[in-house]
């Protein structure tokens, strides 16, 4: 069984420039996750979908980061402009989303932002 | 505000000694705990967990005991192993979906 997918796994921008993350979750998985983890720092829920529709984004600074999750699969998250703040590791985690179950994440590489 | 407090922050262990982590919680709600372990360049995979009706569950190695009056667990690794040295995350949740990790515990197990 393929893992969860990200892609770029490194992305190097100057601030206020654009950027974009692509997370693949696993096949059948309903539950997608984005996080952020800061260097030595648990990871930080961004952003949490099930199927398309995003239940919980209360963490998510929405005057400048987006995401979407079409047709419930593949979701994008989106920066812009970046901040030298934003410089860390994103990390996209999905799960099967069966309700009244404790639910295994399975996180995938991560993308390391870095703003320069 | 961070809902889940880890300690320590490092650890260096002998081969074949104990390592132990902890971790404390204040919300009540919170009804399932795991355990993660990351190595460097990965994401965070799922090592154990546990819910509050158990005071300890024991797979191989790993161990987590449960105090819920103290509102606290712990992660054992007995009979550490070079390959277990990678940072080691508590987290908790209530109703399975919104997760809290504690900051981290990067432990080094020394040949």
């Amino acid at each position: 069984e393929a893992g969860v997918v990200q892609s770029p796994r490194y992305k190097i921008i100057e601030k206020k420039q654009p950027v974009a993350f692509w997370c693949n979750p696993i096949s059948g998985h309903n539950t997608l996750y984005w996080y952020r983890q800061n260097l030595g720092q648990g990871p930080e829920l961004l952003i949490r979908y099930e199927n398309e529709e995003a239940v919980d984004d209360s963490q998510l600074p929405k005057d400048r980061f987006s995401a979407e999750r079409l047709k419930g699969v593949d979701s994008t998250l989106k920066i812009q402009p970046a901040e030298l703040g934003d410089s860390a590791v994103y990390l996209c985690a999905s799960s099967r989303g069966l309700a009244g179950v404790k639910d295994t994440q399975y996180f995938g590489p991560g993308t390391r932002l870095t703003v320069l | 505000q961070q809902q889940v407090k880890q300690s320590p922050q490092s650890l260096i262990v002998q081969k074949g000694g104990i390592s132990i982590i902890n971790c404390a919680y204040e919300n009540t709600a919170f009804d399932y705990f795991p355990w993660y372990q990351q190595f460097p360049g990965k994401g965070p995979a799922l090592l154990i967990a546990i819910r509050p009706d158990v005071s300890e569950k024991k797979e191989g190695r790993f161990t987590i005991s449960f105090n819920k009056s103290a509102k606290q667990f712990s992660l054992h690794i007995m009979d550490s192993q070079p390959g277990d040295s990678a940072t080691y995350f508590c987290a908790a949740s209530w109703g399975g979906n919104q997760f809290y990790f504690g900051t981290g515990t990067s432990l080094t197990v020394i040949p």
